[in-house]
C-alpha cells in the first residue's frame, strides 16, 4: 500500500517563510502533488512535480527528491489567507490505472 | 484550470432514503472520474474509480451495492448514497483527470455536504 506522511499542524507568522514536508512510500509513483483546502471547501491545486528538483509558482515553490521518497511546499511572505490544510498526494498506478493517495493535511495557521 | 461542479452543495435526508449526488465536467471531457470522501478534520478517502461507459472499480472497504457511480457521459458521473445511515455523513467530492501530454493534473469539484437525520 501507500503510506504518505505529513505534519498534522504547523504554525508560522504572518511575512515568514514555511516548510511543509512530505515523505512518501509508493509502488507505481508517477508524481506528486500539493494541494490547499480550505476549511468546508474542495482542494484547489498548488503544484505538481514528477521530475526531481524544484517548482517555482510565485510565494509556492514545491520540491521533489524521488530516491529519498520526499517532498516539501515552500510558501514565501506568509499571509493570513494562506491558513488551511496543505495536502500531500501521490500519483500512482497500482495498476493498469492511475489515481491519487492523500495524506493526511498539514493544517498550517498563520498568527500576526 | 478545468472547472468540475457539484450538485447539490448541502443536502439533508432522514435515514434510510438514497440521494443522488451529480459531478460534471463543464469545460472538457473525462473519461475518469473519482469519487472521495472526507470525514472532519481528516484528509480525502477515494472511493471509487469511475470510468465512462464502464463500471466503476471501488477501494477496498467501499461498498459497490451503498455507493452507486455510474459514469454515462464523457461530462457526467453520479454518485448515489442508497438507504443512507447517519455514518453516511460526511463531505462527498469528485475529481475529474485531465491528462495532456506527459502532464497529469485532476481537478476537484466543490463538494457535497451530506447529513443522514
Amino acid at each position: 500500500g501507500q503510506n504518505i506522511d505529513q505534519p498534522t499542524e504547523m504554525t508560522a507568522t504572518e511575512g515568514a517563510i514555511v516548510q511543509i514536508n512530505c515523505t512518501y512510500q509508493t509502488s507505481g509513483f508517477n508524481g506528486l502533488f500539493w494541494y490547499q483546502q480550505h476549511a468546508g471547501e474542495a482542494p484547489t491545486f498548488l503544484s505538481y512535480n514528477v521530475l526531481d528538483g524544484l517548482e517555482e509558482k510565485g510565494r509556492f515553490s514545491s520540491f521533489l527528491s524521488r530516491s529519498k521518497g520526499y517532498s516539501y511546499l515552500l510558501l514565501k511572505e506568509l499571509q493570513m489567507k494562506d491558513s488551511a490544510s496543505y495536502l500531500c498526494a501521490v500519483l500512482h498506478s497500482p495498476g493498469t490505472a492511475s489515481k491519487l493517495t492523500f495524506g493526511t493535511g498539514t493544517r498550517l495557521q498563520v498568527t500576526l | 484550470g478545468a472547472v468540475v461542479s457539484q450538485h447539490p452543495s448541502r443536502v439533508i435526508c432522514k435515514s434510510g432514503t438514497s440521494v443522488k449526488i451529480e459531478c460534471r465536467s463543464l469545460d472538457f471531457q473525462a473519461t475518469t472520474m473519482f469519487w472521495y470522501r472526507q470525514f472532519p478534520k481528516q484528509s480525502l478517502m477515494l472511493m471509487a474509480t469511475s470510468n465512462e461507459g464502464s463500471k466503476a472499480t471501488y477501494e477496498q472497504g467501499v461498498e459497490k451495492d451503498k455507493f452507486l457511480i455510474n459514469h454515462a457521459s464523457l461530462t457526467l458521473s453520479t454518485l448515489t448514497v442508497t438507504s443512507a445511515h447517519p455514518e453516511d455523513s460526511s463531505f462527498y467530492i469528485c475529481s475529474a483527470r485531465v491528462v495532456a501530454g506527459s502532464r497529469y493534473e485532476q481537478y476537484f469539484g466543490p463538494g457535497t455536504r451530506l447529513t443522514v437525520t
